[in-house]
């Protein structure tokens, strides 16, 4: 069974500029989560998405934003992207909400 | 305000010797627990969880104690493999609060050979 599969894996990017980053989840799971991942703030909590709508949300700006579409595979979109938005982005799959979390390679991305 | 803290950010084993991973929380809503492990350039695994309910679980070389009392969390691994050497988060979530995972900061862990 194929795991969480993120694209790309790695993404430069320059201020103000946005991106869009996308994840299959494992085949079967109706969950997608997304976490971010930096040096200072550790693992943090974007939001999370099932049957295409969205279930929870952390605390981030509207900037961030996310979408889920019918076969499960979902993306995220950062606008006006700033320097601390340099960061490992997480996607994590699970069959059903509140269940185990399978989590991807991530998407690495950079912004000069 | 850190929810989850792992207050050390690296412990050095033996091998064969317990590894002993500690997690401190501040919110007593949270209901259940979970472990995770992260090797470089791979997302987290999924290692163990403990519910609120209970204050021990096992699963092989790794047991999770839960003291509710002293809003603490700990990860045993008996005997520690160098394989074992990665990155080990703690993470807590709410009643009803679907995947969103409150971590701490994380634990590099070493297992010497």
């Amino acid at each position: 069974k194929a795991g969480v599969t993120q694209t790309p894996r790695y993404l430069i990017k320059t201020r103000g500029q946005q991106v869009t980053l996308s994840c299959s989840p494992i085949s079967g799971h109706r969950s997608v989560s997304w976490y971010q991942q930096t040096p200072g703030q550790g693992l943090q909590f974007l939001f999370e998405y099932f049957s295409e709508t969205q279930r929870n949300k952390g605390n981030f700006p509207g900037r961030f934003s996310g979408r889920q579409f019918s076969n499960s595979r979902s993306e995220m979109n950062v606008s006006t992207l700033e320097l601390g938005d340099s960061a490992l982005y997480l996607c994590a799959s699970s069959r059903d909400s509140n269940e185990k979390l399978f989590f991807g390679s991530g998407t690495q991305l950079s912004v000069l | 305000d850190q929810q989850v803290k792992q207050n050390s950010p690296s412990l050095s084993v033996q091998e064969g010797r317990i590894s002993i991973l500690n997690c401190d929380y501040t919110n007593s809503m949270f209901d259940y627990f979970l472990w995770y492990k992260k090797y470089p350039a791979e997302g987290p695994t999924f290692l163990i969880s403990i519910s609120s309910i209970k204050d021990k679980n096992e699963d092989g070389r790794f047991t999770v104690f839960l003291n509710k009392s002293a809003k603490h969390l700990s990860l045993h691994i008996v005997p520690s493999q160098p394989g074992d050497s990665a990155v080990y988060f703690c993470a807590a979530r709410f009643n009803n609060a679907g995947n969103m995972l409150t971590f701490g900061g994380g634990t590099r862990l070493m297992v010497k050979p």
